[in-house]
C-alpha cells in the first residue's frame, strides 16, 4: 500500500489560495489519489479524487504530475470555515482487498 | 448528511465492559469500513466488510470484533474495555462492485463517541 506524507500543519489567511502537497512515492499503477476534509468531531468528507493531470470541482483542484509520486490539493480563496484537517489517501477500491489508510493529515488553520 | 447512520452517538461505560456499535450504510452500498480516532489522533483503519464478508483487516485488537449482516448493516463489538479504547468510532460505506475496480469514495457517518471510565 502506498504510504503518504503530508505537512503536519499549515497556516493561511482568508482569501488566499492554499496548496497542500502529498508525497506518495510508491504509488501503484491502479491507485487513485483522494483527498478528504475533517472538522472536529465529524466524519471525514470527500473533497476530490484523481488519477493523473488535473481535476477540478466546485470546491478544489487536484494537480497530479506525470510521475504521480505526489499530488497537490489547491483550495482557492479559503475562508475561516476551511479550517480543518485534510487527508490524502492513495489506493484502489475493488471488491477484493481494501485497506484504506489515512495518514496524519494536514491541519489547516485559516486566520482572519 | 452522508446517508450513513451510526448509533449510539455517545456511550459512556466502565472498564471491563462490552459495547456494540451499529452502522447502517447508505442504501445500495455493499462495503462497510470501521475506523477508530482517539483524541487528536488520525484515523486508524480497523476492518472492512464487503457484502457480508470480511475483506481487509487493519490494527484491530483481538478484543474487538465486527460483522456485517445480510441487510448490510454492520456492528462493531468492543469487549474488555480499557481506558485507552475511549475514542470516536467511525463507520464508512462505499459502492464497490464485486468484479470491477471501482474508485468510489467513502461516505462517513457522524461517529460513535465512546468514553470508558
Amino acid at each position: 500500500l502506498a504510504k503518504t506524507t503530508q505537512p503536519i500543519s499549515m497556516d493561511s489567511y482568508e482569501g488566499q489560495e492554499v496548496n497542500i502537497t502529498c508525497s506518495h512515492n510508491n504509488i501503484a499503477t491502479n491507485d487513485y489519489i483522494t483527498w478528504y476534509q475533517q472538522f472536529p468531531s465529524q466524519g471525514p468528507r470527500f473533497i476530490i479524487q484523481g488519477y493523473k493531470t488535473k481535476v477540478t470541482n466546485e470546491v478544489a483542484s487536484l494537480f497530479i504530475p506525470a510521475d504521480r509520486k505526489s499530488s497537490t490539493l489547491s483550495l482557492p480563496r479559503v475562508s475561516l470555515s476551511d479550517t480543518a484537517v485534510y487527508y490524502c489517501l492513495v489506493g484502489v477500491f475493488s471488491g477484493g482487498y481494501n485497506k484504506l489508510i489515512f495518514g496524519a493529515g494536514t491541519r489547516l488553520a485559516v486566520h482572519p | 448528511d452522508s446517508g450513513v447512520t451510526q448509533t449510539p452517538k455517545h456511550l459512556i461505560t466502565a472498564t471491563g465492559q462490552r459495547v456494540t456499535l451499529r452502522c447502517s450504510p447508505r442504501s445500495g452500498d455493499l462495503s462497510v469500513y470501521w475506523y477508530q480516532q482517539s483524541l487528536d489522533q488520525g484515523l486508524q483503519f480497523l476492518i472492512q466488510y464487503y457484502n457480508g464478508e470480511e475483506r481487509a483487516k487493519g490494527n484491530i485488537l483481538e478484543r474487538f470484533s465486527a460483522q456485517q449482516f445480510p441487510d448490510l448493516h454492520s456492528e462493531l463489538n468492543l469487549s474488555s474495555l480499557e481506558l485507552g479504547d475511549s475514542a470516536l468510532y467511525f463507520c464508512a460505506s462505499s459502492v464497490v462492485g464485486a468484479a470491477e475496480v471501482n474508485t468510489g469514495e467513502l461516505f462517513f457517518g457522524e461517529g460513535s463517541r465512546l468514553t470508558v471510565l
